[in-house]
């Protein structure tokens, strides 16, 4: 079985400042993880992914994420927030041993917000 | 770009109604999802389907069925809408590689009075 767990319901940070989403996974094998941000009435747009090599993973809108298999994390950072990043942001897990249908499993969602 | 969209951005049916929520992708994608969001429980899966005329069921998938006749397009049925099938209904696709991401339509909000 697979699961994702983001233990944060809100992170609030100050514009300018670095922001970290959390996010703990687990599989039976080895993971494929995607961070997707919403924002309001939106579908959910792509941020980055990993499957596999290099554990810093750069992806869209200068975000970033670390995968890091001893703690099972894949937290999502920013160096400097924005106020426009303030968003709902979902880490998704695949167990890369899994079947067909490429299925996903999301976390429940961490609200982002940025204020100046 | 990859695109998929849906019928409806909002709709508001009454109990007990057939409703069906339509979604179409361009980019030939053989998976296809349907999600509902509620606050607090994230995206969770009630079908899906790799190929045409396939389906399989997700986490939730009691009082929902789906179609897939054509591989641009998947449908999801609610046979006799109830209130507690009131959310936001998200579609989404993806080529086969299991490490390829899904891309999402705008959404559904569904309201069952």
């Amino acid at each position: 079985a697979q699961s994702v767990a983001q233990p944060e319901d809100q992170v609030n940070v100050a514009e300018g400042n670095p922001l970290t989403v959390k996010c703990t996974y687990s599989v039976s094998g080895n993971p494929y993880l995607f961070w997707y941000v919403q924002y309001p009435n939106r579908g959910l747009q792509f941020l980055l992914k990993y499957i596999t090599g290099d554990n810093l993973v750069k992806g869209s809108y200068g975000f970033e994420a670390e995968f890091n298999k001893s703690q099972t994390s894949f937290h999502l950072k920013k160096p400097s927030a924005l106020v426009s990043d303030s968003a709902l942001y979902f880490c998704a897990v695949r167990d890369a041993l899994t079947g067909g249908g490429n299925k996903l499993t999301f976390g429940t969602g961490t609200q982002l917000k940025v204020e100046l | 770009d990859v695109k998929v969209t849906q019928s409806s951005r909002y709709l508001v049916k009454r109990t007990g109604e057939k409703v069906f929520l339509e979604c179409v992708q361009d980019m030939d994608h053989e998976n296809m999802f349907w999600y509902r969001q509620d606050p607090g429980l994230g995206l969770r899966l009630i079908y899906f389907s790799y190929d045409v005329k396939m389906k399989e069921k997700g986490d939730i998938p009691e009082g929902y069925s789906v179609s897939r006749e054509k591989k641009e397009r998947f449908s999801l049925i609610l046979e006799s809408a109830s209130t507690n099938q009131t959310s936001m209904y998200l579609c989404a696709s993806s080529s086969l590689a299991g490490y390829n991401e899904q891309f999402f339509g705008p959404g559904t909000r569904l309201t069952v009075l």
